[in-house]
């Protein structure tokens, strides 16, 4: 167990809508990432929050906006969602962004199902 | 070219025989490469963690990082049938951009 955790673990859901994914770091971690696992794909980073403040963005489409709340909890919303959406989407976290502290772990992820 | 490319496999072996798994990557800024183990259904979970060339060892696992080359490589030896998974491996430039660069994994079995 990473100490990461995440719900949903599962979310069916039809195009068109609108989701909210949750994620809650290991205890003393300020730093979250979000990363999303398709087969063709593999794991595509979208996002870091850094205590509270985004610190880095990677390939997140406009429909998906993420935040960090005061409890370093982070919420990944992905909106208009369509098919290609489909995918396993997870929450990483570590403890900062000194080079020493930035070993990323793990949460076991949702899986996103779009019909 | 990506910049991080590895080997889909699969690769299967039987019980016992050492795994080398590899990765190439082509931005000479990676300073800091990962292998992460991933089960079915499961979450990546971190095995090795290396900063700029070098190995590193850990009971049956070893990591080798070759920057001149921009190479990367995993050893299993003794490779046991609870080490089938997909092994990833995954690189950043650390700093102010954290954010991972994986590879899209390898699946190994290992065969009783």
């Amino acid at each position: 167990d990473s100490g990461v955790t995440q719900t949903p673990k599962h979310l069916i859901t039809a195009t068109g809508q609108r989701v909210t994914l949750r994620c809650s770091p290991r205890s003393g971690d300020l730093s979250v990432y979000w990363y999303q696992q398709s087969l063709d794909q593999g794991l595509q980073f979208l996002i870091q929050y850094y205590n509270g403040e985004e610190r880095a963005k990677g390939n997140i489409l406009e429909r998906f906006s993420a935040q960090q709340f005061p409890d370093l909890h982070s919420e990944l919303n992905l909106s208009s969602l369509e098919l290609g959406d489909s995918a396993l989407y997870f929450c990483a976290s570590s403890a900062g962004t000194s080079p020493s502290k930035e070993t990323q772990y793990f949460g076991p992820g949702t899986r996103l199902l779009v019909l | 070219q990506k910049e991080v490319e590895q080997d889909p496999g699969p690769l299967s072996v039987p019980e016992g025989a050492i795994v080398s798994l590899n990765c190439t990557y082509s931005n000479s800024a990676f300073q800091y490469f990962m292998w992460y183990r991933q089960y079915s259904r499961k979450g990546p979970e971190l095995l090795m963690y290396t900063y700029s060339s070098g190995n590193k060892e850990d009971g049956r696992f070893t990591a080798q990082v070759d920057k001149s080359s921009k190479y990367i490589s995993l050893f299993i030896r003794d490779s046991q049938p609870s080490d089938s998974a997909t092994y990833l491996c995954a690189m950043s430039s650390g700093g102010s951009q954290g954010n991972l660069i994986f590879g899209k994994g390898t699946k190994l079995s290992v065969k009783p």
